[in-house]
């Protein structure tokens, strides 16, 4: 059972526009929503959350936004630049007492020039 | 600051055979779990530690074990590999503030022949 989709598998943006990655969720008991940005022989590392209460987060050009009632999230970059380009997780904690997240299967993001 | 430190990086096995992956988490990093990534199927939680103690385990057979250490040094063991078993295992660390911002290693890529 799936429970973090990112049903998008690859995205291809110009530089300078919006790129919009989407995420949807089937659990509600979800308390926060991550993206994560993983370069290729990297680990992952955490870009953004969103707290279950709120609706948008916001840092520089990256800002989430959360959309409980149809249990969707969002991601987008504003300007896109070329440094950009990596596989972006969308994932979910119900955190209590744990650092399990339930990842999505991720989009790989390309930003040419 | 040294990030959490994953050894060996890369290693081949055959099926059969067994294999341990090591965990150096950020210093003062008490929480550490472990993820597996595989193509298509995005990054599975494994299993996460706390003060040496187990608190989660995620859907793999038992071939899948682990263990953490005082100084907070983790370790995973899979016996008895399969060819499904080849994967990238990523080690994660955090303060466990359960708001899923975790500090991934750079990953063990392990091939199963």
């Amino acid at each position: 059972d799936q429970q973090v989709k990112q049903n998008s598998p690859s995205l291809s943006v110009q530089e300078g526009r919006i790129s919009i990655l989407n995420c949807d969720y089937t659990n509600s008991m979800f308390d926060y929503f991550l993206w994560y940005k993983k370069y290729p022989a990297e680990g992952p590392t955490f870009l953004i959350s969103i707290s279950s209460i709120k609706d948008k987060n916001e840092d520089g050009r990256f800002t989430v936004f959360l959309n409980k009632s149809a249990k969707h999230l969002s991601l987008h970059i504003v300007p896109s630049q070329p440094g950009d380009s990596a596989v972006y997780f969308c994932a979910a904690i119900i955190s209590y007492n744990t650092d399990k997240l339930i990842f999505g299967t991720g989009t790989r993001l390309q930003v040419f020039p | 600051k040294a990030g959490v430190t994953q050894t060996p990086r890369y290693l081949i096995k055959t099926r059969g055979q067994q294999v341990t992956l090591s965990c150096s988490p950020i210093s003062g990093h008490r929480s550490v779990s472990w993820y597996q990534q595989t193509p298509g199927q995005g990054l599975q939680f494994l299993f996460e530690y706390f003060s040496e103690t187990q608190r989660n385990k995620g859907n793999f057979p038992g071939r899948f074990s682990g263990r953490q250490f005082s100084n907070s040094r983790s370790e995973m063991n899979v016996s008895t590999l399969e060819l499904g078993d080849s994967a990238l295992y990523l080690c994660a660390s955090s303060w466990l503030q359960s708001t899923g911002e975790l500090f991934f290693g750079e990953g063990s890529r392990l091939t199963v022949l």
